[in-house]
């Protein structure tokens, strides 16, 4: 099945430490996106990517770099890891060449930061 | 700007029976798209139901029905004959092409808890 794959699923790390979260996607979109979850606050976007030399910030990007290495993997970094980045990481992907740009999203990343 | 408003942090409904999720949202562009994601305890995200601006028709998906109220700016979101397993979190999203980002902002949820 096409599908968005995110790794790792769940990671604990230390405050200054230098996490990457990667993503795959089999769909064929050429669109992703990294979101972060806060409890009570929904999805917010932290960075976006149209095709693969197309990178743009989102609403909350300070703290975080991302990587589009190919059309399929999109990584997100986080340079040095906070504790107010406990989060749940999605990444998501869309098609541009359909009717609603709908976004399908991976399984989540659970990150805590001590 | 909040540009997505959910205003029932949470909801409970007995199996078998109908409930309405309230969205409501906010854009001066004529052309957007709004969308429903289901997230359940497990922490996915599932894309249940879309609906463009400029559908003359409701959209409906399986037991998902989008009330939308254009005049109001609502997407309210019914689910149908309610199951066990539609007790999740649910967001009303909506994309436009404001400063052409065309970016999708969310609501911050709705839980729903389905009883037996």
């Amino acid at each position: 099945d096409a599908d968005v794959t995110q790794t790792p699923r769940n990671r604990i790390t230390k405050t200054g430490k230098r996490i990457m979260l990667e993503c795959s996607q089999t769909k064929g979109h050429d669109r992703m996106y990294w979101y972060r979850q806060d409890p009570g606050l929904g999805l917010r976007l932290i960075y976006y990517s149209f095709d693969v030399k197309d990178i743009n910030k989102g609403e909350i990007s300070d703290g975080y770099s991302v990587s589009r290495q190919a059309q399929a993997k999109f990584s997100l970094s986080l340079e040095s890891a906070i504790p107010n980045q406990t989060a749940l990481y999605f990444c998501a992907t869309s098609f541009s060449g359909g009717s609603t740009d709908t976004q399908y999203f991976g399984p989540g990343t659970r990150l805590t930061v001590l | 700007a909040q540009k997505i408003t959910q205003t029932q942090p949470g909801m409970f409904v007995q199996e078998k029976e109908a409930v309405t999720l309230d969205c409501t949202y906010d854009t001066s562009d004529p052309s957007y798209g709004l969308f429903w994601y289901k997230q359940p305890s497990s922490g996915e995200m599932i894309f249940l139901i879309y609906q463009g601006s400029y559908d003359q028709q409701n959209a409906t998906e399986g037991r998902y029905s989008l009330n939308f109220q254009k005049a109001r700016k609502s997407a309210n979101l019914v689910i149908s004959a309610s199951q066990l397993g539609d007790s999740a979190m649910y967001f009303c999203a909506m994309r436009d092409a404001g400063g052409n980002d065309y970016k999708l902002s969310f609501g911050a949820g709705t839980t729903v808890t389905v009883r037996a």
